[in-house]
């Protein structure tokens, strides 16, 4: 696609259901990377993919995070349990390689209810 | 700790003016990148800028211009003759070596540019 696609754009949960965000990346993007933005606040990376290899898992927040990317294409980042902390907007970027400029989707807003 | 600081929370300004955000990183690798996205009302970031950390020179693009220095770990941004239309919130991030140079952010800038 044109751009970097994400879905939901809107989430709205009960607390301690689990829910499940997804991103498809630029056609060709080998790095793809989750941020979490919370209300008023700059934004936190939570995990890395490039192509194949391991994730780089060390943004995470706790054990109830988790994200799959099969090769170089969609991506899912699995919450469970949610809680009212993690209420937010999640983002997903994606770039030709690492270094370069990464290119935002426009989202998914969760709220934890 | 904060590795990038951009100490304006709120800025507002008349259109036609010119303003300054600043930026000021901390790192200690030699390479690294600096980034500047925007996030209009909208909220998709976009990218306005990328440097990497072994090249000074200012840049301008249109009304947009960067200055870099590294003596004083800075990586301002100057809207000249500020729009409307340049109102959002203005993120600084830095790049390293770790989480596959994964961006680091500052807290970001909210320009208002009022008519």
């Amino acid at each position: 696609g044109a751009g970097v696609s994400q879905s939901p754009s809107n989430k709205v949960t009960e607390k301690g259901k689990d829910v499940e965000l997804r991103c498809d990346p630029i056609s060709g993007h080998t790095a793809l990377y989750w941020y979490r933005q919370r209300l008023g606040q700059g934004l936190e990376f939570l995990i890395y993919f490039q192509g194949n290899s391991a994730p780089d898992k060390s943004g995470l927040p706790s054990d109830r995070f988790s994200a799959e990317r099969t090769g170089e294409s969609v991506s899912t980042l699995t919450i469970q349990r949610t809680q009212q902390e993690d209420s937010a907007v999640y983002l997903c970027a994606s770039s030709l390689a690492r270094r370069l400029e990464a290119f935002f989707g426009q989202g998914t807003r969760l709220t934890v209810v | 700790a904060q590795k990038v600081t951009q100490a304006q929370t709120e800025i507002s300004v008349v259109e036609k003016e010119d303003v300054t955000l600043d930026c000021v990183y901390e790192t200690r690798d030699t390479t690294y990148y600096l980034f500047w996205y925007k996030q209009p009302p909208s909220g998709e970031l976009v990218f306005l800028i990328r440097r990497n950390s072994f090249d000074e020179q200012n840049e301008i693009s249109g009304r947009y211009s960067w200055n870099f220095q590294k003596s004083t770990s800075s990586f301002n941004f100057t809207i000249t003759a500020s729009q409307v239309v340049d109102s959002a919130v203005y993120f600084c991030a830095l790049s390293e070596g770790g989480s596959g140079y994964a961006l680091n952010f500052g807290k970001g800038t909210s320009l208002l540019v009022t008519p």
